[in-house]
């Protein structure tokens, strides 16, 4: 069983360009998670999806930043007119359920670099 | 969301048992308590979780106190690839926004040859 994928896993972008960052969940899994890491800080939630829903995005910028998880294919979190400040790692995960036992699987993350 | 204390970084030498203590003294009744840990330029990776009794997995032991003010993530014998940073967290079995995972700094061990 394959893992959570993430792709690109390095993605450059030039200021005000935008980026596409693309994870593929676990199999069975319909749940997922995107959280951010900026450099020297921890990780912070950004969204919550299942299938064509967003389910909770509290955690995501106001502006630029808008996530899906179409019905087939994998969920995208895109990024507007990227500035330096959104240079970071952008994590996937996936979970099979939301209670408090289940574990959420990670992938490799995306990093991303704003010239 | 109840809050956890670790210690900023801990060493180890090879082969020996680490212990990597959290201190959760607002845990809730209902509160699981989850251990990740992020091995340099990687995700996070699963590692373990209990609520109530010790737990055992082939990565490593969770010993939960009698009161579960506090926990102790246990690695048997350490090796290089164990060098990581490693978060404990809770989470409310009872739902509300328990999906999201708070990540702390977390503890960063650094493995000795």
């Amino acid at each position: 069983n394959a893992g959570v994928m993430q792709n690109p896993r390095h993605l450059v972008r030039r200021r005000g360009q935008e980026a596409r960052l693309r994870c593929s969940p676990m199999k069975g899994h319909s749940h997922v998670y995107w959280y951010r890491q900026l450099p020297e800080e921890g990780l912070k939630f950004m969204v919550y999806l299942q299938k064509e829903n967003i389910i909770d995005e509290s955690g995501m910028p106001k502006e630029r930043f808008s996530a899906e998880f179409p019905k087939e294919g994998p969920s995208i979190l895109r990024i507007q007119q990227v500035v330096r400040g959104d240079s970071a790692a952008y994590f996937c995960a996936s979970s099979e359920g939301t209670s408090g036992y289940n574990e959420q699987f990670f992938g490799p993350g995306t990093r991303l670099t704003v010239l | 969301d109840a809050k956890t204390t670790q210690p900023n970084s801990m060493e180890s030498n090879e082969e020996e048992p680490v212990h990597l203590p959290c201190n959760h003294s607002t845990i809730s009744g209902t509160d699981y308590i989850h251990w990740y840990r992020q091995l340099p330029s990687q995700g996070p990776e699963y590692v373990i979780h209990g609520l109530t009794s010790n737990v055992n997995n082939r990565m490593a032991s969770l010993a939960i106190a009698e009161d579960r003010k506090s926990s102790t993530l246990i690695l048997h014998r350490a090796t290089l690839r164990d060098a990581a940073v490693y978060y404990c967290i809770l989470r409310d079995a009872l739902g509300g926004s328990n999906y999201k995972l708070t990540f702390g700094k977390g503890t960063l061990l650094t493995v000795n040859p």
